[in-house]
Protein backbone atom coordinates (compact mmCIF):
# COMPACT_ATOMS: atom_id res chain seq x y z
CA UNK A 1 0.00 0.00 0.00
CA UNK A 2 2.12 2.82 -1.00
CA UNK A 3 -0.64 5.93 -0.55
CA UNK A 4 0.60 8.18 -2.85
CA UNK A 5 2.92 8.16 -5.16
CA UNK A 6 4.48 11.20 -7.52
CA UNK A 7 6.42 10.92 -10.90
CA UNK A 8 9.55 12.51 -11.66
CA UNK A 9 10.87 13.37 -7.80
CA UNK A 10 13.07 16.06 -9.88
CA UNK A 11 13.09 17.95 -13.59
CA UNK A 12 14.57 20.61 -14.59
CA UNK A 13 13.33 22.38 -17.41
CA UNK A 14 14.18 25.00 -20.06
CA UNK A 15 11.58 28.43 -20.39
CA UNK A 16 9.27 27.02 -23.15
CA UNK A 17 9.35 23.22 -22.77
CA UNK A 18 6.14 21.28 -21.90
CA UNK A 19 6.03 18.31 -19.95
CA UNK A 20 3.49 16.05 -17.02
CA UNK A 21 3.83 14.85 -13.86
CA UNK A 22 1.93 12.28 -12.90
CA UNK A 23 -0.01 11.08 -9.32
CA UNK A 24 -1.36 8.07 -8.67
CA UNK A 25 -3.25 6.96 -5.36
CA UNK A 26 -3.99 3.07 -4.57
CA UNK A 27 -6.63 4.50 -1.37
CA UNK A 28 -9.45 4.85 -4.30
CA UNK A 29 -10.11 8.66 -3.03
CA UNK A 30 -12.43 10.46 -4.69
CA UNK A 31 -11.02 14.02 -4.44
CA UNK A 32 -7.61 14.17 -5.34
CA UNK A 33 -5.67 17.77 -5.22
CA UNK A 34 -2.18 19.76 -6.91
CA UNK A 35 -0.61 22.32 -5.07
CA UNK A 36 2.19 24.23 -5.46
CA UNK A 37 5.02 25.25 -2.22
CA UNK A 38 7.96 28.10 -2.87
CA UNK A 39 10.35 28.39 -0.58
CA UNK A 40 9.58 29.82 3.03
CA UNK A 41 5.83 29.67 2.00
CA UNK A 42 3.21 27.23 2.56
CA UNK A 43 1.18 25.40 0.22
CA UNK A 44 -0.87 26.74 -1.86
CA UNK A 45 -3.68 24.73 -4.32
CA UNK A 46 -3.62 24.94 -8.34
CA UNK A 47 -6.35 22.72 -8.85
CA UNK A 48 -8.60 20.07 -7.93
CA UNK A 49 -10.69 16.81 -9.09
CA UNK A 50 -13.54 15.59 -7.30
CA UNK A 51 -13.79 12.68 -9.09
CA UNK A 52 -13.04 10.70 -12.48
CA UNK A 53 -13.70 12.94 -15.33
CA UNK A 54 -14.01 16.72 -13.48
CA UNK A 55 -11.54 19.15 -12.31
CA UNK A 56 -11.58 22.45 -11.20
CA UNK A 57 -9.27 25.59 -10.68
CA UNK A 58 -7.61 26.55 -6.81
CA UNK A 59 -6.10 29.19 -6.15
CA UNK A 60 -3.10 29.91 -8.36
CA UNK A 61 -4.10 27.67 -11.99
CA UNK A 62 -3.05 29.78 -14.29
CA UNK A 63 -0.11 28.28 -16.64
CA UNK A 64 -1.43 24.37 -15.72
CA UNK A 65 -3.93 22.10 -16.95
CA UNK A 66 -4.91 18.65 -15.17
CA UNK A 67 -6.67 15.46 -16.17
CA UNK A 68 -8.12 12.99 -13.78
CA UNK A 69 -8.90 10.24 -16.80
CA UNK A 70 -8.92 7.65 -14.26
CA UNK A 71 -9.51 7.66 -10.98
CA UNK A 72 -6.38 6.83 -9.55
CA UNK A 73 -4.56 9.22 -11.29
CA UNK A 74 -4.23 13.06 -11.55
CA UNK A 75 -1.58 14.81 -14.48
CA UNK A 76 -0.62 17.96 -13.98
CA UNK A 77 0.59 19.72 -17.20
CA UNK A 78 3.20 22.47 -18.22
CA UNK A 79 2.33 23.83 -21.99
CA UNK A 80 5.18 26.31 -21.80
CA UNK A 81 7.14 26.38 -18.61
CA UNK A 82 8.00 29.57 -17.03
CA UNK A 83 10.87 30.10 -14.50
CA UNK A 84 7.76 31.19 -12.22
CA UNK A 85 7.08 27.81 -12.37
CA UNK A 86 10.17 26.82 -10.21
CA UNK A 87 8.86 25.08 -7.30
CA UNK A 88 7.96 21.88 -5.37
CA UNK A 89 4.89 20.05 -6.57
CA UNK A 90 2.79 18.53 -4.51
CA UNK A 91 -0.18 16.01 -5.01
CA UNK A 92 -2.74 15.01 -2.13
CA UNK A 93 -5.83 12.64 -2.12
CA UNK A 94 -8.14 13.04 0.04
CA UNK A 95 -10.44 11.06 2.73
CA UNK A 96 -13.52 11.53 2.40
CA UNK A 97 -15.10 11.31 6.31
CA UNK A 98 -12.47 13.43 7.92
CA UNK A 99 -11.33 16.00 4.93
CA UNK A 100 -7.63 14.58 6.05
CA UNK A 101 -5.17 14.71 2.73
CA UNK A 102 -2.60 12.54 2.29
CA UNK A 103 0.17 13.85 0.15
CA UNK A 104 2.68 12.48 -2.31
CA UNK A 105 6.65 12.78 -1.41
CA UNK A 106 6.47 16.18 -4.26
CA UNK A 107 8.34 16.81 -6.99
CA UNK A 108 11.18 19.24 -7.30
CA UNK A 109 10.94 21.53 -10.39
CA UNK A 110 13.39 23.70 -11.87
CA UNK A 111 12.65 26.09 -14.98
CA UNK A 112 16.00 27.93 -16.15
CA UNK B 1 -11.36 34.29 1.67
CA UNK B 2 -10.23 32.58 4.38
CA UNK B 3 -6.38 33.18 5.90
CA UNK B 4 -4.57 31.05 8.35
CA UNK B 5 -1.74 33.37 10.04
CA UNK B 6 2.03 31.71 12.01
CA UNK B 7 3.16 34.78 13.14
CA UNK B 8 6.46 33.01 14.89
CA UNK B 9 8.61 31.89 11.54
CA UNK B 10 11.00 29.78 13.92
CA UNK B 11 10.53 28.64 17.28
CA UNK B 12 13.35 26.73 19.58
CA UNK B 13 12.51 24.00 22.56
CA UNK B 14 15.38 22.42 24.68
CA UNK B 15 15.08 18.14 23.63
CA UNK B 16 12.46 16.93 26.52
CA UNK B 17 10.71 20.32 26.89
CA UNK B 18 7.51 21.96 25.75
CA UNK B 19 6.79 24.21 23.19
CA UNK B 20 3.69 25.70 21.53
CA UNK B 21 3.49 26.93 17.98
CA UNK B 22 0.27 29.63 17.32
CA UNK B 23 -1.90 29.41 14.90
CA UNK B 24 -4.57 32.19 14.04
CA UNK B 25 -7.53 31.78 11.40
CA UNK B 26 -9.97 34.18 9.54
CA UNK B 27 -13.30 32.80 8.60
CA UNK B 28 -17.13 33.10 8.44
CA UNK B 29 -18.46 29.95 8.50
CA UNK B 30 -18.74 27.88 11.94
CA UNK B 31 -18.52 24.59 9.94
CA UNK B 32 -14.64 23.72 9.29
CA UNK B 33 -11.62 21.75 10.36
CA UNK B 34 -8.18 22.61 11.27
CA UNK B 35 -4.62 20.54 10.87
CA UNK B 36 -1.42 21.11 11.49
CA UNK B 37 1.37 18.95 9.46
CA UNK B 38 4.70 18.36 9.61
CA UNK B 39 6.89 18.62 7.20
CA UNK B 40 10.43 17.30 7.94
CA UNK B 41 13.62 17.84 5.57
CA UNK B 42 12.48 15.10 3.63
CA UNK B 43 10.06 17.47 2.73
CA UNK B 44 6.87 14.77 3.09
CA UNK B 45 3.63 16.57 4.63
CA UNK B 46 2.83 14.41 7.62
CA UNK B 47 -0.18 14.90 9.48
CA UNK B 48 0.14 15.72 12.99
CA UNK B 49 -3.69 16.07 14.58
CA UNK B 50 -6.95 17.33 13.32
CA UNK B 51 -9.85 19.24 15.18
CA UNK B 52 -13.24 19.51 14.01
CA UNK B 53 -14.59 22.90 14.65
CA UNK B 54 -18.20 21.93 16.34
CA UNK B 55 -16.20 19.89 18.85
CA UNK B 56 -15.08 21.67 22.01
CA UNK B 57 -12.74 19.16 23.13
CA UNK B 58 -9.19 19.98 21.93
CA UNK B 59 -7.68 16.86 19.85
CA UNK B 60 -4.69 15.01 21.33
CA UNK B 61 -2.35 12.65 19.39
CA UNK B 62 0.13 11.36 22.06
CA UNK B 63 3.19 14.06 22.77
CA UNK B 64 1.03 16.58 20.45
CA UNK B 65 -2.13 18.66 21.71
CA UNK B 66 -4.19 21.60 20.40
CA UNK B 67 -5.87 24.16 21.98
CA UNK B 68 -8.79 25.18 19.95
CA UNK B 69 -10.12 28.71 20.87
CA UNK B 70 -13.37 29.12 18.61
CA UNK B 71 -14.30 32.70 19.40
CA UNK B 72 -11.03 33.70 19.42
CA UNK B 73 -9.92 31.96 16.15
CA UNK B 74 -6.96 30.24 17.65
CA UNK B 75 -5.59 26.71 17.37
CA UNK B 76 -2.29 26.66 18.98
CA UNK B 77 0.00 23.38 18.66
CA UNK B 78 1.80 22.04 22.08
CA UNK B 79 4.38 19.14 21.91
CA UNK B 80 5.28 17.71 24.86
CA UNK B 81 8.54 16.01 25.62
CA UNK B 82 9.90 17.42 23.04
CA UNK B 83 12.06 14.93 20.83
CA UNK B 84 14.93 15.18 18.30
CA UNK B 85 12.94 14.17 15.14
CA UNK B 86 10.57 16.80 15.99
CA UNK B 87 12.58 19.17 14.42
CA UNK B 88 10.41 20.42 11.09
CA UNK B 89 8.41 23.03 9.31
CA UNK B 90 4.89 22.77 11.26
CA UNK B 91 2.32 23.89 9.21
CA UNK B 92 -1.39 25.21 10.26
CA UNK B 93 -4.22 24.55 7.49
CA UNK B 94 -7.75 25.45 7.42
CA UNK B 95 -10.78 23.58 6.07
CA UNK B 96 -14.33 24.31 4.85
CA UNK B 97 -16.35 23.14 2.31
CA UNK B 98 -15.39 24.78 -0.05
CA UNK B 99 -12.93 22.24 -1.20
CA UNK B 100 -9.66 24.44 -0.31
CA UNK B 101 -7.47 23.50 2.40
CA UNK B 102 -5.82 27.16 3.16
CA UNK B 103 -2.42 26.78 4.80
CA UNK B 104 -0.50 29.67 6.82
CA UNK B 105 3.31 30.38 6.00
CA UNK B 106 5.08 27.89 8.26
CA UNK B 107 7.01 27.90 11.92
CA UNK B 108 10.65 25.90 11.83
CA UNK B 109 10.79 24.27 14.76
CA UNK B 110 14.57 23.65 15.85
CA UNK B 111 15.36 21.10 18.85
CA UNK B 112 18.66 21.17 20.97
CA UNK B 113 19.90 18.35 22.42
Amino acid sequence: NAGVTQTPKFRVLKTGQSMTLLCAQDMNHEYMYWYRQDPGMGLRLIHYSVGEGTTAKGEVPDGYNVSRLKKQNFLLGLESAAPSQTSVYFCAARKPATYEQYFGPGTRLTVT
Amino acid sequence: AQTVTQSQPEMSVQEAETVTLSCTYDTSESDYYLFWYKQPPSRQMILVIRQEAYKQQNATENRFSVNFQKAAKSFSLKISDSQLGDAAMYFCAYWSAGNMLTFGGGTRLMVKP
